[in-house]
C-alpha cells in the first residue's frame, strides 16, 4: 500500500456543485494532516490544515478519521476558481518530511 | 524578497553536465527540502536539511547532492546530469515541523 493514496480523477463538476475528495495514508503514526492546492504549472500551496476535530474555513472543510485512516475535503457551492489539483499532504512519525498524495485534479465548468 | 526563490526559472541542459539549482529563503526557517514532481508520480523528496550544515536523504536522492551551510540558502546540484532528471523542481522551507512554503520552481530539461 502506498504511503498516501488518492483518486486521480479528474474531478468534472459544473459552478455550485458539492465535491468531495478522499485521501488514505499507510502509516497509523503519522503525526499532521494538510491539503494543498496545486494550480497548473505553479508551486503548491497550502489550503489548510486538518485537525482531528475536523475544521472549516468557508467552503472547504476537512476531517480527519484516524481510525480508518483517512482525510477528506469537502467544497461547497464550487468557483471555477477552485480548478486545480488537491494534494493530500501528511507529515511523517518522525516529523522529518512531508509526504504527498498525487493529487486529485478538479474542473469547475460554468 | 519576502519568501522562498528559485534560480534559474528554466534551463536546457545536456547530458554529463554539471548544474546547481538555487534556493533562498528569507523566512528564517531552519527546515528547507528540495523535491522533484513528474506527471504520473506526484512529488517526491530528494533531499531535505533540518537546520544548517546537516542534510538527510528523502526518496530519490540518487544523482543528486546538497549543502547547507547557511540557514537561507540550499543549493542542489546535479554532478553528472542524465534525461532522467528532466523533471520541475521545487524547493520549499518550514518552521521546524509546520507548513511548507514552496519556491516558484525549476523546470529542468537534460537532453
Amino acid at each position: 500500500r502506498k504511503e498516501v493514496e488518492q483518486d486521480p480523477g479528474p474531478f468534472n463538476v459544473p459552478e455550485g456543485a458539492t465535491v468531495a475528495f478522499n485521501c488514505t495514508y499507510s502509516n497509523s503514526a503519522s503525526q499532521s494532516f494538510f491539503w494543498y492546492r496545486q494550480d497548473c504549472r505553479k508551486e503548491p500551496k497550502l489550503l489548510m490544515s486538518v485537525y482531528s476535530s475536523g475544521n472549516e474555513d468557508g467552503r472547504f472543510t476537512a476531517q480527519l478519521n484516524r481510525a480508518s485512516q483517512y482525510i477528506s475535503l469537502l467544497i461547497r457551492d464550487s468557483k471555477l476558481s477552485d480548478s486545480a489539483t488537491y494534494l493530500c499532504v501528511v507529515i511523517n512519525q518522525a516529523g522529518t518530511a512531508l509526504i504527498f498524495g498525487k493529487g486529485t485534479t478538479l474542473s469547475v465548468s460554468s | 524578497i519576502a519568501g522562498i526563490t528559485q534560480a534559474p526559472t528554466s534551463q536546457i541542459l545536456a547530458a554529463g553536465r554539471r548544474m546547481t539549482l538555487r534556493c533562498t529563503q528569507d523566512m528564517r526557517h531552519n527546515a528547507m527540502y528540495w523535491y522533484r514532481q513528474d506527471l504520473g508520480l506526484g512529488l517526491r523528496l530528494i533531499h531535505y536539511s533540518n537546520t544548517a550544515g546537516t542534510t538527510g536523504k528523502g526518496e530519490v536522492p540518487d544523482g543528486y547532492s546538497v549543502s547547507r551551510a547557511n540557514t537561507d540558502d540550499f543549493p542542489l546540484t546535479l554532478a553528472s546530469a542524465v534525461p532522467s532528471q528532466t523533471s520541475v523542481y521545487f524547493c520549499a522551507s518550514s518552521a521546524a515541523g509546520g507548513r511548507q512554503f514552496f519556491g516558484p520552481g525549476t523546470r529542468l530539461t537534460v537532453l
